[in-house]
């Protein structure tokens, strides 16, 4: 069961804007989209947008996902200190019979 | 609001067994697919079990498969993961996740001693 590709690391400045990209195939990121998470350490996972590229209640503006074919995108404007963080992307996967399949995820340092 | 609570975990030698649960209130458990999704120590994140509504598994990784096994009990909205034969490597925080990976527990820790 192959995994979404993710950079393992990206660095950027206060205040600046940061894309995160998560590459699949036809039959995860470009068939049913993307779930981006972020997760600080120690802490559960914390979804930050949905399938649809929709925010849950309580994300910030700041944090905005999209898709293009098979990869999707997580774009966070404005970087401050508390967004640095693992970002892990995920996708539903429809063969052979569905199953969850996670990126690596990608370390965001906040200079 | 919905609650989801992970309990079960600890300390077991290889070989050994573990039954993990998960306690959920807030949302129609009965109408939600749910997952396990564990974490290795300083590792990503890993699918290992999903299960659809009406209780028939679809998905197990294949790390897994044979050894772990999940279930629900839809009236006492409660997820389960049975895991046999543990190995040193099925060492991990294991999370309870809804549906869309929409809510997650705190999750609950598994380690497996050599």
């Amino acid at each position: 069961q192959a995994g979404l590709t993710q950079p393992p690391s990206v660095s950027k400045g206060l205040g600046q804007t940061a894309t995160l990209t998560c590459t699949g195939d036809g039959y995860n990121v470009g068939n049913q989209g993307a779930v981006w998470l972020q997760q600080h350490q120690g802490h559960p996972p914390k979804p930050l947008s949905y399938r649809n590229n929709n925010r849950p209640s309580g994300i910030s503006e700041r944090f905005s996902a999209s898709r293009s074919g098979n990869t999707a995108s997580l774009t966070i404007t404005g970087l401050q200190p508390e967004d640095e963080a693992d970002y892990y992307c995920s996708a539903w996967d429809i063969s052979p019979s569905g199953h969850w399949v996670f990126g690596g995820g990608t370390k965001l340092t906040v200079l | 609001e919905v609650q989801v609570v992970e309990s079960g975990g600890g300390l077991v030698q290889s070989g050994g067994s573990l039954r993990l649960s998960c306690a959920t209130s807030g949302f129609t458990f009965s109408s939600y697919w749910m997952s396990w999704v564990r974490q290795a120590p300083g590792k990503g994140l890993e699918s290992v079990a999903t299960i659809k509504p009406d209780g028939s598994a679809i998905f197990d990784a294949d790390s897994v498969r044979g050894r772990f096994t999940i279930s629900r009990d839809n009236a006492n909205n409660s997820l389960y993961l049975q895991m046999n034969s543990l190995r040193v490597e099925d060492t991990a925080i294991y999370y309870c996740v809804r549906g869309d990976l929409d809510y997650w527990g705190q999750g609950t820790r598994v380690s497996v001693s050599a």
